[in-house]
C-alpha cells in the first residue's frame, strides 16, 4: 500500500529565498503523486501532479516537483518565496484514482 | 465554475449528540469524497461515491458514522452519537471520474469540536 512522508512539519524561510518541501513515498507500483496547499479556513488546492512523462512538473504559482524513482523522492521548490506562500502543504500518493497523504508541512514566510 | 459546498463551516455539540454535513459537488462531477483531517495530520478518505453508489467505505466507522448521495449529487454525512476523538475537519471533494490521478476538488470542510 501506498504511503507518504514529509520530512519537517515546519519550514521557515525568509521572503525571496528558496522553498523546499520535501517528500518520500513508498510503493510497489509506479505512482501518481501530487502537492496540494491549504490556505487557512480554506480546502486543499492542487499545486502540480505526477503522473507519467517527464520528471520535473510544473505546476501553479511557480512551484515544481521533481520526480526521482532511484531516491522514491517528490520533493516540492519554489526558487523565490513570497509572503503569499504560507500555507500548509501536503504531498499525497494516488493508488488508482485513491489519495493518501502525508502529514503536511506548515511554511512560513518571514519578511 | 463553482466549487465545491459544505455547510455548515462549523460546529460545535457535546460528546454522544448527533450531527450532520452537507457537500454538494462541482456540477457534473460523479465521484464525490469525504475526508476526516484530524489536526495535525492529513486528510484520511472515509467514502467515496461514484454517482449514488459506495465505492469505498472501508476506513468509515460504520457503528457511528454513515453517509448518502441518494439522487448522485448532494451527500451527507452523519455521526451518531459523536465522540471527543471525532473533532477534526470534514472535507468533502469531488472529481470529474474514477480514472487514475483524476484530480479532486476540495471544499473549505466543516470544523467539528466535540466536547
Amino acid at each position: 500500500a501506498q504511503s507518504v512522508t514529509q520530512l519537517g512539519s515546519h519550514v521557515s524561510v525568509s521572503e525571496g529565498a528558496l522553498v523546499l518541501l520535501r517528500c518520500n513515498y513508498s510503493s510497489s507500483v509506479p505512482p501518481y503523486l501530487f502537492w496540494y496547499v491549504q490556505y487557512p479556513n480554506q480546502g486543499l488546492q492542487l499545486l502540480l501532479k505526477y503522473t507519467t512523462g517527464a520528471t520535473l512538473v510544473k505546476g501553479i504559482n511557480g512551484f515544481e516537483a521533481e520526480f526521482k524513482k532511484s531516491e522514491t523522492s517528490f520533493h516540492l521548490t519554489k526558487p523565490s518565496a513570497h509572503m503569499s506562500d504560507a500555507a500548509e502543504y501536503f504531498c499525497a500518493g494516488g493508488e488508482g484514482n485513491k489519495l493518501v497523504f502525508g502529514a503536511g508541512t506548515i511554511l512560513r514566510v518571514k519578511s | 465554475e463553482a466549487g465545491v459546498a459544505q455547510s455548515p463551516r462549523y460546529k460545535i455539540i457535546e460528546k454522544r449528540q448527533s450531527v450532520a454535513f452537507w457537500c454538494n459537488p462541482i456540477s457534473g462531477h460523479a465521484t464525490l469524497y469525504w475526508y476526516q483531517q484530524i489536526l495535525g495530520q492529513g486528510p484520511k478518505l472515509l467514502i467515496q461515491f461514484q454517482n449514488n453508489g459506495v465505492v469505498d467505505d472501508s476506513q468509515l466507522p460504520k457503528d457511528r458514522f454513515s453517509a448518502e448521495r441518494l439522487k448522485g449529487v448532494d451527500s451527507t454525512l452523519k455521526i451518531q452519537p459523536a465522540k471527543l476523538e471525532d473533532s477534526a475537519v470534514y472535507l468533502c471533494a469531488s472529481s470529474l471520474g474514477d480514472r487514475d490521478a483524476e484530480t479532486q476538488y476540495f471544499g473549505p470542510g466543516t470544523r467539528l469540536l466535540v466536547l
